[in-house]
């Protein structure tokens, strides 16, 4: 069974840099046919998508915050990680670590974790 | 970018059926996968490509694509089926994930 835990803050200032990680067991981020993927829900909305990374470090971001994200993996740890850049109130969310699988039309999001909140306040 | 439309609500009494909708320009040429969200939990695929079920996901649950409108069945429906409901697709012209808004199922 596969299994995703986000770690990291669960505050951060703001115009600082939140950085979590997502550890991954009972599964390789080394896979060749996975990607492994970022999305937050703020409380009490909906989920969006923040980006993908594949084991041979194709990434993949939403177009509204490719300018302050960056993920990036770490096949000797079975980890990979978010970072967002200058966060402001509206990056409060749960964050969400996945992973994606594509069988040819398309990428869906089959296993999840539990998330984790982050605060942006000062 | 590509848009996915949910009714943000829907209320069903137990043992009827329950029908989802997910509207998108062409979403029959898409692939259209299902998430159910229980209160405090994260999400759950419950449907991918259009109509499979990953193992341990009731028959209940069920999928259709077509046209315009891509839908999530439920039947015979359950208090445990009390759920905020997520469609999703692959946008191949951008290389996006797109989530609809989320629909809350009730469960009277």
């Amino acid at each position: 069974q596969v299994k995703l835990q986000e770690s990291g803050p669960g505050l951060v200032r703001p115009s600082e840099t939140l950085s979590l990680t997502c550890t991954v067991s009972g599964g390789s981020v080394s896979s060749d046919i996975h990607y492994w993927g970022w999305i937050r829900q703020p409380p009490g909305k909906g989920l969006e998508w923040i980006g993908n990374i594949y084991s041979r470090g194709t990434t993949n971001y939403n177009t509204s915050l490719k300018s302050r994200v960056t993920i990036s993996i770490d096949t000797s740890r079975n980890q990979f990680s978010l970072r967002v850049t200058s966060v402001t109130a509206a990056d409060t969310a749960l964050y969400y670590c996945a992973r994606l699988l594509n069988l040819g039309s398309g990428w869906t999001l089959d296993y999840w974790g539990q998330g984790t909140l982050v605060t942006v306040s000062s | 970018s590509y848009v996915l439309t949910q009714p943000p609500s829907l209320s069903v009494a137990p043992g009827k059926t329950a029908s989802i909708t997910c509207g998108g320009n062409n979403i029959g040429s898409k692939s259209v996968h299902w998430y159910q969200q229980r209160p405090g939990q994260a999400p759950v695929l419950v449907v991918y490509y259009d109509n499979d079920r990953p193992s341990g996901i009731p028959e209940r649950f069920s999928g259709s694509n077509s046209g315009n409108t891509a839908t999530l069945t439920i039947s015979t429906v359950e208090a445990g089926d009390e759920a905020d409901y997520y469609c999703q697709v692959w946008d191949s012209s951008s290389d996006d994930v797109v989530f609809g808004g989320g629909t809350r199922l009730t469960v009277l």
